[in-house]
């Protein structure tokens, strides 16, 4: 079963421009985590926000938590087009020991 | 830090037959996860592993599915009698325990049944 459920299921964006993408979950969570999956490639782990926190920073990637509204967005400034993949958001459960994915946001990056 | 591989990459069987996946971990990581993904759907959470103990084994597809990490190190997934509908990418990811919980993933097995 899937918990968490990315929105839009799709994003085309030009490149230069950003891009954000939403994560509704729902049950209570020890961390929320954002992955990148290049097509028929594995996952790779972009960011990882605990649920004490609010809004985390990498580079180009802004993840925002709202635990009250069960909630995640990824934002991805100054696109480009190695951006082009598909986005899930995996949620720990407290207490947990696996992940659970979303369905995930397929985002196009056109130069 | 070679970064987690699965073996092989692609395998095509016929439906009925026995098929059996390799991964191999980040060498200090103890723990050790399998998921099976579908075309157009999120990881899918079988199993996990820490060390050569099997914590969670309940999200096995079916009894056709089984386990393994004899040493703690590599493990292995066999899928016996296969069926049409086990056509998937199966991916191994492996972390620390006492780790941020950030899993790093292998390049995925990509089966298909025929």
């Amino acid at each position: 079963s899937q918990q968490g459920e990315e929105d839009p299921q799709a994003l085309s964006i030009q490149e230069g421009e950003n891009a954000t993408m939403n994560c509704s979950y729902k049950t209570s969570i020890n961390n929320l985590q954002w992955y990148r999956q290049n097509s028929g490639r594995g996952l790779v782990h972009l960011i990882l926000i605990r649920s004490n926190e609010r809004e985390k920073h990498s580079g180009r990637l802004r993840v925002t938590l709202d635990t009250s509204k069960k909630s995640s967005s990824l934002l991805i400034t100054a696109s480009r087009a190695a951006d082009t993949a598909s986005y899930f958001c995996a949620t720990l459960g407290a207490g947990s020991y696996q992940l659970t994915f979303g369905k995930g946001t397929k985002l196009s990056v056109i130069p | 830090d070679t970064g987690v591989s699965q073996d092989p990459r692609h395998k095509i069987t016929k439906r009925g037959q026995n098929v059996t996946f390799r991964c191999d971990p980040i060498s200090e990581h103890n723990r050790l996860y399998w998921y099976r993904q579908t075309l157009g759907q999120g990881p899918e959470f079988l199993t996990y592993f820490q060390n050569e103990a099997q914590l969670e084994k309940s999200r096995l597809l079916s009894d056709r599915f089984s386990a393994e990490r004899p040493k703690g190190s590599f493990s292995t997934l066999e899928i016996q009698r296969t069926e049409q509908g086990d056509s998937a990418m199966y991916l191994c990811a492996s972390t620390y325990l006492q780790g941020g919980r950030e899993q790093y993933f292998g390049p995925g097995t990509r089966l298909t049944v025929t």
